[in-house]
């Protein structure tokens, strides 16, 4: 059974603060990491995917880095506001034809 | 585009009731997928598609079945349900290793 883990569950950052948070994945084998940012009451949507170590993509105030070596990628929000609330998955593919397996999310809530 | 569709949006079962829940996107990807959202399990897959014609098993496949006759068209069938079965239901597309595309979710409530 693959595992991918997502920490932490929960978070509260103040408005303006910056904010990170982790995937885990098996390092064996690896095609892609994927992260998606879920509104309540919406659908998931893709913020990035990432396929090569090293990696670092960003959108805006949100960015994210990859290690396939050590199977993970953080996820990092500058200067947090209120439409950043929101649950962020990662997804772990490890072959191109094979399934994607996503992890159970950080559920990230802004304070004002 | 309409991108990913799902219908319907809602419904109410009752044990041992069959249905089927029907997924379409317009975008020509190959990867369709199945997936059921429970609280605190996050996404799971239940089935997926690599093409016209293919199917294969996810994480929670039990209790379902699916077809993909048309390459724009994903249908996950329940022949029995089940008060498990209760879960909003999101249908998802792509292209080979990209990002998937959701649709709306279908809230399915089986009494």
């Amino acid at each position: 059974i693959l595992n991918v883990e997502q920490s932490p569950q929960s978070l509260h950052v103040q408005e303006g603060d910056s904010t990170n948070f982790t995937c885990s994945f098996p390092s064996s084998n690896f095609y892609a990491l994927h992260w998606y940012r879920w509104e309540t009451a919406k659908s998931p949507e893709a913020l990035f995917v990432m396929t090569l170590n090293g990696d670092e993509k960003k959108k805006g105030r949100i960015s994210a880095t990859l290690n396939t070596k050590e199977g993970y990628s953080y996820l990092y929000i500058k200067g947090s506001q209120p439409e950043d609330s929101a649950t962020y998955l990662c997804a772990y593919c490890m072959n191109r034809d094979d399934k994607i397996i996503f992890g159970k999310g950080t559920r990230l809530h802004i304070l004002p | 585009n309409a991108g990913v569709t799902q219908t319907p949006k809602f419904r109410v079962l009752k044990t041992g009731q069959s249905m089927t829940l029907l997924c379409a996107q317009d975008m020509n990807h190959e990867y369709m997928y199945w997936y059921r959202q429970d609280p605190g399990m996050g996404l799971r897959l239940i089935h997926y598609s690599v093409g016209e014609g293919t199917t294969a098993k996810g994480e929670v496949p039990d209790g379902y079945n699916v077809s993909r006759l048309k390459k724009q068209n994903f249908l996950l069938g329940l022949e029995s349900a089940a008060p498990s079965q209760t879960s909003v239901y999101f249908c998802a597309s792509s292209y080979v290793g990209a990002e998937q595309y959701f649709g709306p979710g279908t809230r399915l409530t089986v009494t």
